[in-house]
This record gives structure tokens, C-alpha cells and sequence, in this order.
């Protein structure tokens, strides 16, 4: 079955911190793997990894994408309260239909 | 337009009524997905349409939710005879086509719909 498992759950860090979220995944046929942004209602994109070992950089946000051990990590340097919000993590299914997600990271950043 | 839009952003209902959501999608996005967020879920696949294909219906849950494109824009998403379980965040995506590597899916605001 197809599923992706993210961790932790939740944290709180403070201002300036750097943080580390992580994804792990099983699917056939993997095609690509997305991270999302959730503040309020609507998850707004922030990566797609295709290819193992090439870091996407936006800012302060990366992300890396390990196909051999079927895991990506999302990175946060310097942290803001403005990065307080659930990450989601998703991959797309067989048939490149639809997009599997796990249950997200509630990240809380306090001053 | 600019983005996703869905309507309405909240609906309150009665157990037992039809609900009708709406979502217009990125003008020229061909593909349009929609997803369910329960309260502490993660998101879950609902249906997928691209272009003039017929929908994958594979992750709705039960005989009363059904969905429609009309025009290969606009969606309904249609709920029959609402449970309270059915409580949840509405989301609509849309993306530019279906390829190979899968393209980047839009969501849209949501509908936070309330069975009482």
C-alpha cells in the first residue's frame, strides 16, 4: 500500500533555530515528491524533487530528496514565526493521479 | 484567474441534506483534483479529472458523494444525504496536465463544510 509517514508530529522551536522535517515513503512507481506549506486553509507548494541528491533551495527553505533510501528531508535555517504552520509531505500514486500525503509536521516558532 | 477559487469558503448544513461545492481551477489547467482534510488527517484523494477523460472515482467514499466538470473548467462536488462524519475541509486543486513525473498540483482556499 502505498503511504508516506512524516515526522515528528509536531515541534516548537524558537526564533533563529534550525529546523529539520522529515518524509519517508513507500509507493510504486514513484514519480516525484512535493512539500506543501498549510497556514490556514490552502497548502501552498513549495518543492518538487524528482532526481536523488539535488537540493532545491527557496530562502531559507531546502530540500533534498533520497531515492535509495526512499526519504526527504525539508530544511528551515533561521527560523521566523512566520514559518509557523503544518508541512505536508505528499508523493503521487501509481497512476500519477492523485497525490498521497502524510499527515504533516505542525511546526510552531515562538519569539 | 489568478489561482484555485472555491465556493462557498464555509457551508453549515443539516444531516440529511445535499451539499454542492464549487471550484474553478487556474484558467488553462487541464487537470483538477479533489481532496478531503478531516480534522487531524492528512489530505485524501476524492477525484480526478483531466480533460475529456473519464474521472478516476477510485478514493471517494460512498455512493452518495459524486462530482462533475462541466466544460472541462468549473467542478461541483456533490454530497448526498450528509453525514456528520462528512465534516470536513473541502479542497480543489488544479494543475497544468498529468505527465510522466506528475505536475505540480494548486489548491485552492477550501470549503470547511459543518454536518450538524
Amino acid at each position: 500500500e502505498d503511504k508516506v509517514v512524516q515526522s515528528p508530529l509536531s515541534l516548537v522551536v524558537h526564533e533563529g533555530d534550525t529546523v529539520t522535517l522529515n518524509c519517508s515513503y513507500e509507493v510504486t512507481n514513484f514519480r516525484s515528491l512535493l512539500w506543501y506549506k498549510q497556514e490556514k486553509k490552502a497548502p501552498t507548494f513549495l518543492f518538487m524533487l524528482t532526481s536523488s541528491g539535488i537540493e532545491k533551495k527557496s530562502g531559507r527553505l531546502s530540500s533534498i530528496l533520497d531515492k535509495k533510501e526512499l526519504f526527504s528531508i525539508l530544511n528551515i535555517t533561521a527560523t521566523q514565526t512566520g514559518d509557523s504552520a503544518v508541512y505536508l509531505c505528499a508523493v503521487f500514486n501509481q497512476a500519477g493521479t492523485a497525490l498521497i500525503f502524510g499527515k504533516g509536521t505542525t511546526l510552531s516558532v515562538s519569539s | 484567474g489568478a489561482g484555485v477559487s472555491q465556493s462557498p469558503s464555509n457551508k453549515v448544513t443539516e444531516k440529511g441534506k445535499d451539499v454542492e461545492l464549487r471550484c474553478d481551477p487556474i484558467s488553462g489547467h487541464t487537470a483538477l483534483y479533489w481532496y478531503r482534510q478531516s480534522l487531524g488527517q492528512g489530505l485524501e484523494f476524492l477525484i480526478y479529472f483531466q480533460g475529456n477523460s473519464a474521472p478516476d472515482k477510485s478514493g471517494l467514499p460512498s455512493d452518495r458523494f459524486s462530482a462533475e466538470r462541466t466544460g472541462g473548467s468549473v467542478s461541483t462536488l456533490t454530497i448526498q444525504r450528509t453525514q456528520q462524519e462528512d465534516s470536513a475541509v473541502y479542497l480543489c486543486a488544479s494543475s497544468s496536465s498529468s505527465s510522466g513525473t506528475g505536475d505540480t498540483q494548486y489548491f485552492g482556499p477550501g470549503t470547511r463544510l459543518t454536518v450538524l
